[in-house]
């Protein structure tokens, strides 16, 4: 089965710095990759995601881009606000079988 | 946000009791999920379903049951013989080939 890692495990940046996760598939049946956001004790929600047919997306201060060839792909926030401190999931799916498999998070502090 | 639902928001357990969480879609999505969330670690499966009355085991079913008799509603038993059930549970659906959405959470504790 599909094997998704993540890193760094905890992310801790100034307000208005980059952040970047990074996470690495094993599967290459896998085609769609989603990042979630989970504030402490709610629902992950969905912030961007991307296709294998696709090497890069943004929107507003968030993009992902997918390097197929060696298999990861990488969230990137840029100008950081507090508001974005919260654990960040990645995930992958080959859309036969239909199971997700999640990274382990990254727990990611903005610091006014 | 709205569209998948999860019930009761908190739940107790007393050892040696089954349990079953509700969660309910009107999405009109095929396929739906259960997830466990332990405290500061990733989602891991449990069970799903892509359609009506099937389902697969996920990583981590023993101790699980589920059921899937209306595409609506998938809900979740946790038997007695499932020994740390202590957690935060979420249930998911998804369309086709596009993103899950989450429900809200049933968290979990055994007294």
């Amino acid at each position: 089965g599909e094997n998704v890692e993540q890193h760094p495990s905890t992310l801790s940046v100034q307000e208005g710095d980059s952040a970047v996760i990074k996470c690495t598939y094993s599967d290459s049946a896998s085609n769609y990759f989603p990042w979630y956001k989970q504030e402490l004790g709610k629902r992950p929600q969905l912030i961007i995601d991307i296709r294998s047919n696709v090497g890069e997306k943004k929107d507003q201060r968030i993009a992902v881009t997918l390097n197929k060839t060696a298999k990861h792909f990488s969230l990137h926030i840029t100008e950081t606000q507090p508001e974005d401190s919260a654990v960040y999931f990645c995930a992958a799916t080959a859309n036969t079988g239909n199971q997700f498999y999640f990274g382990t998070g990254t727990s990611l502090t903005v610091i006014p | 946000d709205g569209g998948i639902t999860q019930s009761p928001k908190y739940l107790f357990r007393k050892e040696g009791q089954n349990v079953t969480l509700s969660c309910e879609q009107n999405l009109n999505h095929d396929a739906m999920y259960w997830y466990r969330q332990d405290p500061g670690q990733g989602l891991r499966l449990i069970y799903y379903s892509q359609i009506v009355n099937d389902f697969q085991k996920g990583d981590i079913a023993e101790g699980y049951s589920v059921s899937r008799e209306k595409k609506e509603s998938f809900p979740l038993t946790v038997t007695s013989a499932q020994k740390n059930p202590t957690a935060f549970y979420l249930c998911a659906s998804r369309y086709r080939d596009n993103e899950q959405f989450f429900g809200p959470g049933t968290r979990l504790t055994v007294l």
